[in-house]
């Protein structure tokens, strides 16, 4: 399984900044996720964050809004642009192996944040 | 696309008591099943998985099984403890393809001593 970071673990930002969360994995992985988690619900794929070209968004997710970055295989960065109170929420990114079961996905510990 | 509905939003059992969470698929062309353990303020882990080509898959006080014709798989904890309390999340996965999972809703379980 890959070993997964991430920082920050939270943070507390005033509206209309911009916070960077960066994800590290500890081996060369094909593929990573980026996902919101609202409180009690569960898991929303923002994007594909794709090596060497640009990430794929799902539905309701744009780039101006939540920019990805991928420049190697092993990681990749989530910026929340221009935040709102609505941008509250635990944001986790995810790998999945180079071999193996690609279909399992590993998770990272998620940065929790609060926008004032 | 795919939508995976999971029953029951909340479980309560007590120590000792089994504890069943039922999940439904819509796209046949899915073929893998995760389950993750979410505990309050940690990430999701991966308990236990089952692929279309097997009914059933154990691992010690856990089981998970699948019917490909009625598109439902159900995650199963026997003898349960405290420490099984968490959310737990189904999801459903086309291999060979995006290899994206979508998920299910999440059942909280909670397990009185």
């Amino acid at each position: 399984s890959a070993v997964i970071s991430q920082k920050p673990s939270r943070d507390i930002c005033q509206r209309g900044t911009s916070l960077t969360i960066q994800c590290q994995v500890d081996s060369q992985v094909t593929m990573m996720f980026w996902y919101r988690q609202q409180p009690g619900q569960s898991l929303t794929l923002i994007a594909t964050a794709n090596q060497g070209s640009e990430a794929t968004y799902e539905s309701g997710f744009v780039i101006d809004k939540f920019p990805i970055s991928r420049p190697n295989l092993t990681f990749s960065t989530l910026t929340v642009s221009n935040m709102s109170p609505e941008d509250s929420s635990i944001y986790l990114c995810s790998a999945d192996p180079l071999s193996g079961a690609r279909e399992t996905q590993y998770f990272g510990p998620g940065t929790r944040l609060l926008v004032l | 696309g795919e939508n995976v509905e999971q029953h029951p939003s909340t479980l309560s059992v007590q120590e000792g008591d089994s504890a069943v969470i039922k999940c439904t698929y819509s796209d046949s062309a899915s073929n893998y099943f995760p389950w993750y353990k979410q505990e309050l303020g940690k990430r999701p882990q991966l308990i236990i998985d089952i692929r279309s080509n097997v009914g059933e898959k154990k691992d010690q006080r856990i089981a998970v099984t699948l019917n490909k014709t009625a598109k439902h798989f159900s995650l199963h904890i026997t003898e349960t403890q405290p420490e099984d309390s968490a959310v737990y999340f189904c999801a459903a996965t086309t291999s060979g393809g995006s290899y994206i999972p979508t998920f299910g809703r999440g059942t909280s379980l909670i397990v009185h001593p």
